[in-house]
């Protein structure tokens, strides 16, 4: 069964740049739709970003100019990267794949913090 | 965006209980999915395409509807079920949720 690993959370300062990766095992990313979806302290989930088989990316308005989702097919990897970040990007970011039903997420990762705060 | 809106926001429920959660879309789609999350934990996905139980899951869940107006069902809640539950739709290709459903106990 697939897994999925994120690293590279923590606390960044308002404007700063972090960069989430997602490794993968047991599949292959580039075969497959992954995501990132975070969730705000006590809050619900929000879709923020796709990359797609193709190579095809897809953002959330609220992210979209500031976060860029890419892969490395040697490393089995995702990621994410996130600049500008202002205080309401402050969420644990959950890795997601869909490998079954195209769009329905089936595989999450356990989620990296992110806070951003002064 | 399409949005999706769930209720209630909060259900207490006792174990046995049937239980029916609702999710509402602002237009009609025709792809949706159903999530189970417990406290510090990612969510787990239950039910895809509206109706079909992923693997694993067992069949006390079940999931309906159509067009705009989608069902989750537990038959017979068990201690293990209290969790919030997160509809999905992915008819767009900008995947939006509802708020969720937190099933307390009662």
């Amino acid at each position: 069964e697939g897994q999925l690993v994120e690293t590279g959370g923590g606390l960044i300062q308002p404007g700063g740049s972090l960069r989430l990766s997602c490794a993968a095992s047991g599949f292959i990313v580039s075969s497959y739709y992954m995501t990132w979806v975070r969730q705000a302290p006590g809050k619900g989930l929000e879709w923020v970003s796709g990359l797609y088989s193709s190579g095809d990316t897809k953002y959330a308005d609220s992210v979209r100019g500031r976060f860029t989702i890419s892969r490395d097919t040697s490393k089995n990897t995702v990621y994410l990267q996130m600049n500008s970040l202002r205080g309401e990007d402050t969420a644990l970011y959950f890795c997601v794949s869909s490998t079954g039903d195209p769009g329905a997420f089936d595989i999450w990762g356990h989620g990296a913090t992110v806070t951003v705060s002064s | 965006d399409i949005q999706m809106t769930q209720s209630p926001s909060t259900l207490s429920a006792s174990v046995g209980d049937r239980v029916t959660i609702t999710c509402r879309a602002s237009q009609t789609i025709t792809m949706l999915a159903w999530y189970q999350q417990k406290p510090g934990t990612a969510p787990n996905l239950l039910i895809y395409t509206a109706s079909i139980l992923q693997s694993g899951v067992p069949s006390r869940f079940s999931g309906s509807g159509s067009g705009t107006e989608f069902t989750l069902t537990i038959s017979s809640l068990q201690p293990e079920d209290f969790a919030t539950y997160y509809c999905q739709q992915y008819s767009s290709l900008f995947p939006t949720f509802g708020q969720g459903t937190k099933v307390e106990i009662k």
